[in-house]
C-alpha cells in the first residue's frame, strides 16, 4: 500500500537553532500534502497545505515565516522550523493525497515527528 | 466551518467487551467523515470513512460506524476488543473536496485483561 515517510522521527534542536522536517510520498505522486502539529493529548490542528509548485496555505494564526513549507516536488514536502523555540516542541505530523481530486483518493499519513527544543 | 465534538476523553474497556466511541460533528452540508487510530508516537491510520450511501459503514480491525444525521452523529462500535485496540482514535469531519479535515479530541481507549 501507499506510504508516508517522514523524517526524522524525532529531533533535539538547541533554542535559536533552524530544523527541516521532511515528507515523502514512498509509491505515489501526492499532489497535496498537509502539515499538523499535535500537542501532547490533543488533537492534530492543521498548520498548513501544500500543493506542488505552489506556495503553502497556511491556517489562521500559524506563522509562515517560522514555520517554511517546500513542495518542490510530487513526492517531497519539508517543513522548517526557523528560530526553533522551546514553545515549538510538539509532534509535527504530515499526510500526503494522490492525484485524484476526491475523497475516494486515500490520504495517507507519515508516523510523525517529536520535535523538542532545549 | 466544520468541528468535531468527541465528548469522551477517555474509556476502559475489558478485553472481550464492546466498544463504542461517540462523535458529534458540526457541518451545514453532508459531511465527509472518518475515524482514525493513532498508537503512541505515531500516525494516524484509517479505520473507516462515510462519503455517501449506506449509513452503516464497516472498516478494518473489525470496526463499524453508523452516521446519524438526525444526531449529527458517526459513533465507532466494535463488538469485542482486543488488547491491541488500546490508542488514540480520532474523528475527523472534511468539507467536500479539499481533505483539510477538522479533528476531534480524540478519545484514548485502555483495555484491561
Amino acid at each position: 500500500g501507499a506510504v508516508v515517510s517522514q523524517h526524522p522521527s524525532w529531533v533535539i534542536c538547541k533554542s535559536g537553532t533552524s530544523v527541516k522536517i521532511e515528507c515523502r510520498s514512498l509509491d505515489f505522486q501526492a499532489t497535496t500534502m498537509f502539515w499538523y502539529r499535535q500537542f501532547p493529548k490533543q488533537s492534530l490542528m492543521l498548520m498548513a497545505t501544500s500543493n506542488e509548485g505552489s506556495k503553502a496555505t497556511y491556517e489562521q494564526g500559524v506563522e509562515k515565516d517560522k514555520f517554511l513549507i517546500n513542495h518542490a516536488s510530487l513526492t517531497l514536502s519539508t517543513l522548517t522550523v526557523t528560530s526553533a523555540h522551546p514553545e515549538d516542541s510538539s509532534f509535527y505530523i504530515c499526510s500526503a493525497r494522490g492525484t485524484q481530486s476526491s475523497y475516494n483518493s486515500p490520504l495517507h499519513f507519515g508516523n510523525g515527528t517529536r520535535l523538542t527544543v532545549t | 466551518a466544520q468541528s468535531v465534538t468527541q465528548p469522551d476523553i477517555h474509556i476502559t474497556v475489558s478485553e472481550g467487551a464492546s466498544l463504542e466511541l461517540r462523535c458529534n460533528y458540526s457541518y451545514g452540508a453532508t459531511p465527509y467523515l472518518f475515524w482514525y487510530v493513532q498508537s503512541p508516537g505515531q500516525g494516524l491510520q484509517l479505520l473507516l470513512k462515510y462519503f455517501s450511501g449506506d449509513t452503516l459503514v464497516q472498516g478494518i480491525k473489525g470496526f463499524e460506524a453508523e452516521f446519524k444525521r438526525s444526531q449529527s452523529s458517526f459513533n465507532l462500535r466494535k463488538p469485542s476488543v482486543h488488547w491491541s485496540d488500546a490508542a488514540e482514535y480520532f474523528c475527523a469531519v472534511g468539507a467536500s473536496g479539499d481533505y483539510k479535515l477538522s479533528f476531534g479530541a480524540g478519545t484514548t481507549v485502555t483495555v484491561r485483561a
